[in-house]
């Protein structure tokens, strides 16, 4: 059971704007811990899409952007387009217990 | 590149054991820890543990404490973890990830391609 809590699905046309929240706790992101998303696509590897709540790896389209504000954040993609269409993870450590890294329960994005 | 390969799919029985093996290429290795996700038929990602590769330092998530090793060899620059007592719900693909090397506020990247395991009598 994750303390990530993220919506089961979103939904968008093409060239809409979609936003994912990702909400957790005093414990993880509201301790101020870093929150990173990842995008999985069936049968691949999960591929880092924003770290450090806002940055973006070299070759990540600008289409896609984080943002953290208290116990919560969030990932943006804008211009959606249908190689989108995808399973997005937030990612944080939850410093509960004896500590951990802790996932999202998991967005799927669906391009209209 | 950077690129972690791993082992191949695993069939195994009820309270058997299973290594999935991780190497790394394209980096020092040391300089980096991996972590295990897995992800299990229609559920989302879930982190199992930590090694450092530089000292072997491990800590691993409750759910799996007593049940999983880890174990890091320099000399292949390859991780490989074992968990044992497998029960259906092990049942997932197991992928390996490098992190960021900063610590609590680390990210993972690269991950590796994935190997399934899956356990059934």
């Amino acid at each position: 059971q994750s303390v990530l809590t993220q919506p089961p699905s979103v939904s968008g046309a093409p060239g809409q704007r979609v936003t994912i929240s990702c909400t957790g706790s005093s414990s993880n992101i509201g301790a101020s811990y870093d929150v990173h998303w990842y995008q999985h696509l069936p049968g691949t590897a999960p591929k880092l899409l924003i770290y450090g709540n806002s940055n973006r790896p070299s070759g990540v389209p600008d289409r896609f952007s984080g943002s953290k504000s208290g116990t919560s954040a969030s990932l943006a993609i804008t211009g959606l387009q249908a190689e989108d269409e995808a399973d997005y993870y937030c990612q944080s450590y939850d410093s509960s217990l004896s500590g951990s890294y802790v996932f999202g329960t998991g967005t799927k994005v669906t391009v209209l | 590149q950077v690129q972690l390969v791993q082992s191949g799919a695993e069939v195994r029985k009820p309270g058997a054991s299973v290594k999935v093996s991780c190497k790394a290429s394209g980096y020092t290795f040391t300089s980096y820890g991996i972590s295990w996700v897995r992800q299990a038929p229609g559920q989302g990602l879930e982190w199992m543990g930590w090694i450092s590769t530089y000292n072997g330092d491990t800590k691993f998530a409750q759910k799996v404490q007593g049940r999983v090793t880890m174990m890091t060899d320099t000399s292949t620059s390859t991780v490989n973890m074992e968990l044992r007592s497998l029960r259906s719900d092990d049942t997932a693909v197991y992928y390996c990830a490098r992190d960021s090397g900063r610590l609590r506020y680390n990210w993972f990247d690269p991950w590796g391609q994935g190997t399934l395991v899956t356990v059934s009598s």
